[in-house]
């Protein structure tokens, strides 16, 4: 089966940097993707990594690990409008389908 | 934009009966989904669909769900005898490729059973 575990909640000052961190338990990897979920709102993909390193898209930027296991994504020059609740999701190689973890939730401070 | 919607957003209705919630993915997309959203908690897998046919479903996914494509733009979830417990926000998604990569999630409908 698959597992993820992150944090429940994370809080950070705004301008300020976050890291949300996500440990993942599979049979098979084919990657690490992250989504942003605003209360009442759908999920939106925010990156995906396959391979080991660091993608960054504008203010965002995600970190992979296979040999760990291990993931984050990093949230940069934080806005208000980033309160929200953040995903990991991994998909096993031998099934097509998305687990999702349980969510962290960001508040922001201002 | 390309986006997937669905309807209707709110759907109230009465332990037992029958609900079809609808989708229509975006147009060039191969792989379908349908998740469900408990109040407060997880985003859950419950059935991806490819090639007309279903290609994994979660424990969740029992015999009283089921899916289809009736044409060549709508995806929809049936729930025939609906519980108490079925009361969630359920979530369809689909993807270009497969579940590797970015899936586009539409804004859900919010099913209560009463």
């Amino acid at each position: 089966g698959q597992s993820l575990e992150q944090p429940s909640e994370v809080t950070a000052v705004e301008g300020a940097i976050v890291q949300i961190n996500c440990t993942y338990q599979t049979s098979g990897f084919y990657g690490l993707s992250w989504y942003q979920q605003h209360d009442g709102g759908a999920p939106t993909f925010l990156s995906y990594n396959a391979l080991d390193g660091l993608e960054e898209t504008g203010r965002f930027s995600s970190f992979l690990s296979r040999s760990d296991s291990y993931g984050y994504l990093l949230l940069q020059e934080l806005q208000m409008k980033d309160s929200a609740s953040y995903f990991c999701a991994v998909r096993d190689r031998r099934d097509d389908k998305i687990i999702f973890g349980k969510g962290t939730r960001l508040h922001i401070l201002p | 934009e390309p986006e997937v919607t669905q309807t209707p957003s709110h759907q109230v209705t009465q332990m037992g009966q029958e609900v079809i919630l609808r989708c229509v993915p975006i147009s060039n997309h191969l792989y379908f989904y349908w998740y469900r959203q408990i109040l407060g908690q997880k985003v859950e897998f419950l059935v991806s669909f490819y090639n007309n046919e279903i290609s994994e479903k979660s424990e969740i996914f029992d015999d009283q769900f089921s899916v289809e494509r009736p044409d060549g733009s709508n995806f929809t979830l049936k729930i025939r005898s609906t519980k108490l417990e079925d009361s969630a926000m359920y979530f369809c998604a689909s993807s270009e490729v497969d579940a590797s990569t970015e899936a586009f999630f539409g804004q859900g409908t919010r099913l209560t059973v009463v």
